[in-house]
């Protein structure tokens, strides 16, 4: 069983640029979920998708945009980039929407803004 | 307004059991409490879930006692490879987990 993967696994980015982050879910799991991780805190949720379409927005402004696709994999955009931008993105999947279900990981994508 | 209060860091040598403590005292009957642990550079990793009383499983033990506004999360014969960010969270049924800073554990020889 493939675990969650995500793509690339870092990347430097120019302020008001654009990035696509990319997650494939594990096998099976139609529920995506994002989150930004600045460094020595704890992840922050972004947003998170079900069966393409958005359930749920934590407090990100709407240049953080998503997609979810049939086979359940998911996009990460991402404009006009900030300094503050820069953080460890994370991609969890998981076979129901709701926070109390077990949420797997992947290893994350490094985006450094400058 | 944070849901949970943990240490924000701990100390251990190899071999000895470690007790994390974390304090949810506006905990809702519908809440779980769930732990994490996160290793650098690397996605968090669920550990253990309860509602109340105890949960253990083969890496792990959860004590939540009758009013539920605490738990500890044991961790029996620590290792190197245990050093980590470990996460208590407390989740409703909604759609996000809600992480706070962690518990930033430290095992050495």
């Amino acid at each position: 069983e493939t675990g969650v993967t995500q793509s690339p696994t870092h990347l430097i980015k120019t302020r008001g640029q654009q990035v696509t982050l990319r997650c494939s879910s594990q096998s099976g799991h139609n529920t995506v979920s994002w989150y930004q991780q600045a460094l020595g805190q704890g992840p922050q949720f972004i947003f998170q998708y079900y069966r393409e379409e958005e359930n749920g927005r934590g407090n990100f402004p709407p240049r953080f945009s998503g997609l979810q696709f049939p086979n359940y994999s998911s996009e990460l955009n991402v404009n006009a980039l900030e300094l503050d931008d820069s953080a460890l993105y994370l991609c969890a999947s998981s076979p129901r929407r709701d926070n109390t279900y077990e949420q797997y990981f992947g290893p994350g994508t490094r985006l450094t803004v400058t | 307004l944070a849901k949970t209060t943990q240490p924000i860091s701990m100390d251990s040598y190899e071999g000895q059991e470690v007790n994390i403590t974390c304090s949810h005292n506006n905990i809702a009957t519908n809440d779980y409490i769930t732990w994490y642990q996160q290793f650098p550079s690397q996605g968090p990793r669920f550990i253990i879930q309860g509602y109340k009383t105890k949960v253990t499983n083969e890496v792990a033990s959860l004590f939540i006692p009758a009013d539920r506004k605490s738990s500890t999360l044991s961790l029996p014969r620590v290792s190197l490879s245990d050093t980590a960010v470990y996460y208590c969270l407390v989740e409703d049924s909604g759609y996000a987990l809600n992480f706070g800073k962690g518990t930033s554990l430290l095992v050495t020889p």
